[in-house]
């Protein structure tokens, strides 16, 4: 079984300060773990994914996760947030090699405030 | 241009009154995927398909049926539809359902049954 766990529903930041959104895996395997986004009224597009090669991954718009096995983690960062990237952020675990199924976290609603 | 499209994008509707939402891609994808979105509850899986006559159940099919009769389409279809089911729909596809490929995702479809 696989699960995700978004530990934050809500979170708040300045323009300009970094950005930090937690997300806890559960998962039997090796898992795929991957950051989606959604803006008001859009659907979702992949922000980054881990795939068991590099344990910091980049991703589009200044992201970037860190994959920590040791403690079953893959918070998603941004050294400095811009008012476009108030969205919806979700966590997503899936199974490597264990085909598509995808198991999502409840999500991160985040705030970018003036 | 490479997408997932839906249609309708807004549908209100009465209880019992069938219903289809179209879902269609042009990537030659071999895995499509239905979710529904509820909030708290992020996105969760009703129905998936690995390739063309091949579907089966995700975590929440009760009261929904699919096909995949071509490759670009799989429409989910609402036999009887409740208010229960008053939710955003998503349908996404991916290269291959044999490892976590991206999915790629649709607009969304905004059901209200009432």
């Amino acid at each position: 079984a696989q699960s995700v766990t978004q530990l934050d529903s809500h979170v708040s930041v300045s323009e300009g300060t970094p950005v930090l959104l937690r997300c806890n895996y559960s998962s039997s395997y090796s898992p795929s773990l991957f950051w989606y986004v959604q803006h008001p009224n859009k659907g979702l597009q992949l922000l980054l994914k881990y795939t068991s090669a590099a344990t910091l991954v980049k991703g589009i718009n200044g992201f970037e996760a860190e994959f920590k096995k040791s403690e079953t983690s893959f918070h998603l960062t941004k050294p400095s947030a811009h008012m476009s990237d108030a969205a919806e952020y979700f966590c997503v675990v899936s199974l490597t090699g264990g085909g598509n199924k995808l198991t999502f976290g409840t999500g991160t609603q985040l705030k970018v405030e003036l | 241009e490479a997408q997932v499209t839906q249609n309708p994008r807004y549908l209100i509707t009465v209880t019992g009154k069938k219903l289809t939402v179209t879902c269609s891609q042009n990537m030659n994808h071999e895995y499509m995927s239905w979710y529904r979105q509820d909030p708290g509850l992020g996105l969760r899986q009703i129905y998936y398909s690995m390739n063309v006559e091949v579907t089966d159940k995700g975590d929440v099919p009760e009261g929904y049926k699919v096909s995949r009769k071509e490759k670009r389409n799989f429409p989910l279809i609402l036999e009887s539809p409740s208010p229960n089911q008053t939710s955003l729909y998503f349908c996404a596809s991916s290269l291959s359902y044999r490892d976590s490929y991206e999915q790629y995702f649709g607009p969304g479809t905004r059901l209200t049954v009432t």
